[in-house]
């Protein structure tokens, strides 16, 4: 089955307490990205990736690394998380990095900094 | 301006109304155009593009305004399943070689008996 896999989907932690969230899809999509999602603020993209070893920073990147060593796997690393990291995140892959290609999400990892 | 705007509703109607949902966009180079839906607490699932002319996929159609630089999405004989929040996505051109989605704060629909 076509998917895009998260882990963990709940996790509760401290701050300044590194963590990361795996990311991987089966579809061999070139582009993945990672969003989170607040209440009244809609879905801001974090990072996006063009492809292996290609990053770039989204709308809201400030506090956030990522990675993208292979096609399949883009994780989320939170180096010292902080309470204002407090959201739900979504990892999204689609089939290229151009124009007219519809995303496929994860299914969410709500992240709670304490 | 933000760049992306929706009604945020709540859209409260009954089964087996239209209903129409509007989204406009600030950037007047932006190419592609998407709505999908999310459902409570779960990921976005994509609904439909939106073409240039128009299109339809059973009781949904899409229609995008170039010129007023907006996009509708218009529901016939709405369902209780309908009940969700419908996202519009608009690509804006593009930035460093990609093209970047920016998603609208959602319009929440709830269809009731």
């Amino acid at each position: 089955e076509a998917q895009v896999t998260q882990n963990p989907r709940y996790l509760i932690t401290v701050t300044g307490k590194k963590l990361t969230v795996t990311c991987s899809q089966n579809m061999n999509h070139e582009y993945m990205s990672w969003y989170r999602q607040d209440p009244g603020l809609g879905l801001r993209q974090i990072y996006y990736s063009m492809n292996v070893e290609v990053t770039d920073k989204g709308d809201v990147p400030e506090g956030y690394k990522v990675s993208r060593k292979e096609k399949r796997n883009f994780p989320l690393i939170l180096e010292s998380p902080s309470p204002n990291q407090t959201s739900l995140y979504f990892c999204a892959s689609s089939l290229g990095a151009g124009n007219y290609q519809p995303q496929h999400f994860g299914d969410g990892t709500r992240l709670s900094i304490l | 301006r933000k760049e992306v705007e929706q009604d945020p509703g709540p859209f409260n109607v009954p089964e087996g109304a239209t209903v129409a949902f509007n989204c406009t966009y600030s950037n007047s180079a932006s190419q592609s155009f998407f709505w999908y839906r999310q459902d409570c607490r779960k990921e976005p699932k994509l609904l439909m593009s939106v073409y240039s002319s128009g299109n339809e996929d059973g009781r949904f159609t899409a229609q995008l305004n170039r010129a007023s630089q907006y996009i509708s999405l218009l529901i016939r004989d709405s369902k209780l399943s309908d009940s969700a929040t419908y996202l519009c996505v608009v690509t804006r051109p593009p930035s460093g070689g990609s093209y970047i989605p920016t998603f609208g704060r959602g319009t929440s629909l709830i269809v009731h008996p």
